[in-house]
């Protein structure tokens, strides 16, 4: 089984201030982990993917990740928040051996100017 | 055309009819997906297409939903005497050989379905 938490159902940032937004996962093999973003009225976006390799990975519209294995977590980060991030944001995992993508519940953001 | 295509956007209906969801995904994607979005909620996954075959329908929630999927291209998705807790957004997701096998899903914009 496989399974995704996102504990914060909002979050809130002032333009320019660093964002994070939280996941954790739970997998019975290696993990595929994403973040995807929808915005008003429009589907899901893909941003980024961890697959294997460095733990840092680098996605669409300067967001990052970090795979940290021993707290089975996979945070999105971005340095300097800006209005226009404000959206849905879910984090997905997948098994290795899967074709399924499990999502979280999903994360607001609001980004205010 | 270029991205994953939905049909009805949007689509209101009575209490025990039946609806038809269209897709039509990224042209050569050979992997197809339905979820479902409740309000509040995360997506939750329905059924999963290779080609034409159907290897997941686990996630259907009862038996008045169906999905069929033909010439390894468009999907209709099928929900029999409606339910008012059947009202969701509706997304399909398709993704390429390559896709299928690390999850890079490219998604639709959806079909919002009510149910009164």
């Amino acid at each position: 089984a496989q399974s995704v938490a996102q504990p914060e159902d909002q979050v809130n940032v002032a333009e320019g201030n660093p964002l994070t937004v939280k996941c954790t996962y739970s997998v019975s093999g290696n993990p595929y982990l994403f973040w995807y973003v929808q915005y008003p009225n429009r589907g899901l976006q893909f941003l980024l993917k961890y697959i294997t390799g460095d733990n840092l990975v680098k996605g669409s519209y300067g967001f990052e990740a970090e795979f940290n294995k021993s707290q089975t977590s996979f945070h999105l980060k971005k340095p300097s928040a800006l209005v226009s991030d404000s959206a849905l944001y879910f984090c997905a995992v997948r098994d290795i051996n899967d074709y399924k993508l499990s999502f979280g519940a999903g994360t607001t953001v609001t980004v205010r100017a | 055309g270029a991205g994953v295509s939905q049909s009805p956007s949007n689509k209101v209906t009575e209490k025990g009819k039946d609806v038809e969801l269209r897709c039509d995904p990224i042209s050569g994607h050979t992997a197809l997906y339905w979820y479902r979005q409740s309000l509040g909620q995360g997506l939750e996954f329905l059924i999963y297409f290779q080609g034409n075959s159907a290897p997941d329908k686990s996630g259907l929630p009862s038996d008045r939903f169906s999905a069929e999927r033909t010439g390894g291209s468009v999907s209709t998705l099928t929900i029999q005497r409606t339910q008012q807790e059947d009202s969701a957004v509706y997304l399909c997701a398709s993704s390429g050989r390559q896709g299928a096998n690390t999850g890079e899903l490219f998604f639709g914009e959806g079909s919002r379905l009510t149910v009164l």
